[in-house]
């Protein structure tokens, strides 16, 4: 079954103790993504890699790190956790739109992390 | 910059009735203009979507309206059922893969 999965689902800490947020696909897709999402704010990316190797800044990047060492992978890293990191998290691959190529870019998401910092 | 505006933030619907939610959009660069649904505890999910190139499109009982002058587009669900109750987002994107989310509707189907 083509999946997106995250982990882990729930997951309650404390401001400053590290953690790590799995991603894994199995679709061989090139283009992978994290968002957050809070109430009222809709998904807000947070970084996204076009390939291994690759990643990049989204739209709120700031307290978080990513790494793309194998194509199916993709974890979202938060060295120093505060309370404003609490939220939705969402992990997202996808083909990548090319030119010439009338691909969707259809994002295919887990099922979310849901995190609070206390 | 808020790119994208969606309304309404919420939406109740008789069983039966037509939902119909907006998304307005300022970044003319956008090519591509998708709608999400996603229930309670899932992820996002493709539902419908449309090229700037066509005002509209039906697949059953949704259809996106496409108005490239106003920079507009909607979302509407014919015969609106209780199981279409989830959050609904307008994601348009640019030539890649980033997806501009809306803020959001909820919908609520009454039966």
């Amino acid at each position: 079954e083509a999946q997106v999965t995250q982990n882990p689902r729930y997951l309650i800490t404390v401001t400053g103790k590290k953690l790590t947020v799995t991603c894994s696909q199995n679709m061989n897709h090139e283009y992978m993504s994290w968002y957050r999402q809070d109430p009222g704010l809709g998904l807000r990316q947070i970084y996204y890699s076009m390939n291994v190797e690759v990643t990049d800044k989204g739209d709120v990047p700031e307290g978080y790190k990513v790494s793309r060492k194998e194509k199916r992978n993709f974890p979202l890293i938060l060295e120093s956790p505060s309370p404003n990191q609490t939220s939705l998290y969402f992990c997202a691959s996808s083909l990548p739109r090319q030119g010439g190529i009338r691909r969707t870019g259809e994002l295919f998401f887990g099922e979310g992390s849901r995190l609070t910092v206390l | 910059q808020q790119q994208v505006k969606q309304s309404p933030q919420s939406l109740i619907v008789q069983k039966g009735g037509i939902s119909i939610i907006n998304c307005a959009y300022e970044n003319t660069a956008f090519d591509y203009f998708p709608w999400y649904q996603q229930f309670p505890g899932k992820g996002p999910a493709l539902l419908i979507a449309i090229r700037p190139d066509v005002s509209e499109k039906k697949e059953g009982r949704f259809t996106i309206s496409f108005n490239k002058s106003a920079k507009q587009f909607s979302l509407h669900i014919m015969d609106s059922q209780p199981g279409d109750s989830a959050t609904y987002f307008c994601a348009p994107l640019e030539y890649g893969n980033k997806l501009v989310f809306g803020a959001g509707t909820i919908l609520r189907v009454k039966s």
